[in-house]
């Protein structure tokens, strides 16, 4: 079993659509949850970080995370065609790996006018 | 805030060089900053962690002879691929993680080499 895994992708949605994102995670000791998005030839930029269970919005983006299930998703709201990216999820490895991230194979979004 | 910076952002070297990659934290102090390289189409891979005053860790299958990395301040690491090769052609990204208390890692512009 892979370490996360990402719903597979790509993902195309409508402009004005939500897009939704999925992670699950194998690793029980990890705390820290992460939503990287990553542009053609950029490095990743992080969108939201996540450490309890329940939900985190920043604007369009909200984050729910629950760890009994092991599964962090990301919403997009009024998706716009600049969010058109691979999004990553990551999570800190608990542990000895402690600090470390572990991503996602990385799910890539287009937004369609 | 939280800016990390790297140099050069692309590096074209003839086989057999040895590269050197700068990457700072512009404006916090790092403990801990981490190399990653991406090949196209493929998710980061974490190539070493390394840590201010002390020896890098590798993950298992890096060299830690060809890629040599040095902490020498909160604020600089550096990673040198030696003897580079066709093959190490590639995306480096690095990023760092704040001395304080925070698990987020702040990512690099990234570098990219091309070995002819």
């Amino acid at each position: 079993q892979k370490e996360v895994e990402q719903n597979s992708g790509p993902l195309s949605v409508p402009e004005g659509a939500i897009a939704s994102l999925n992670c699950t995670y194998s690793d029980r000791g990890s705390q820290s949850f992460f939503w990287y998005r990553q542009y053609s030839g950029k490095s990743p930029e992080l969108i939201m970080s996540i450490y309890s269970n329940g939900d985190k919005e920043d604007g369009r983006f909200t984050a729910q995370l629950n760890k009994a299930s092991q599964y962090v998703s990301l919403l997009i709201r009024d998706s716009q065609p600049s969010d058109s990216a691979t999004y990553l999820c990551a999570f800190n490895a608990g542990g000895t790996s402690y600090g470390k991230l572990t991503f996602g194979q990385g799910t890539i979004l287009t937004v369609h006018p | 805030g939280a800016v990390v910076s790297q140099h050069p952002s692309w590096v074209i070297c003839k086989s057999g060089t040895s590269v050197k990659i700068e990457c700072r934290s512009l404006d916090f102090q790092a403990t801990t900053m981490f190399w990653y390289r991406q090949f196209p189409k493929q998710s980061l891979m974490l190539m070493a962690t390394s840590n201010e005053g002390s020896k890098a860790t590798y993950e298992q299958g890096v060299e830690k002879d060809k890629f040599l990395i040095n902490h020498a301040s909160l604020t600089l690491s550096t990673l040198t691929v030696t003897s580079a090769h066709p093959e190490d052609s590639s995306f480096y990204i690095c990023s760092a993680r704040p001395i304080q208390g925070v698990e987020t890692q702040y990512f690099g512009p990234g570098t990219r080499l091309l070995v002819l």
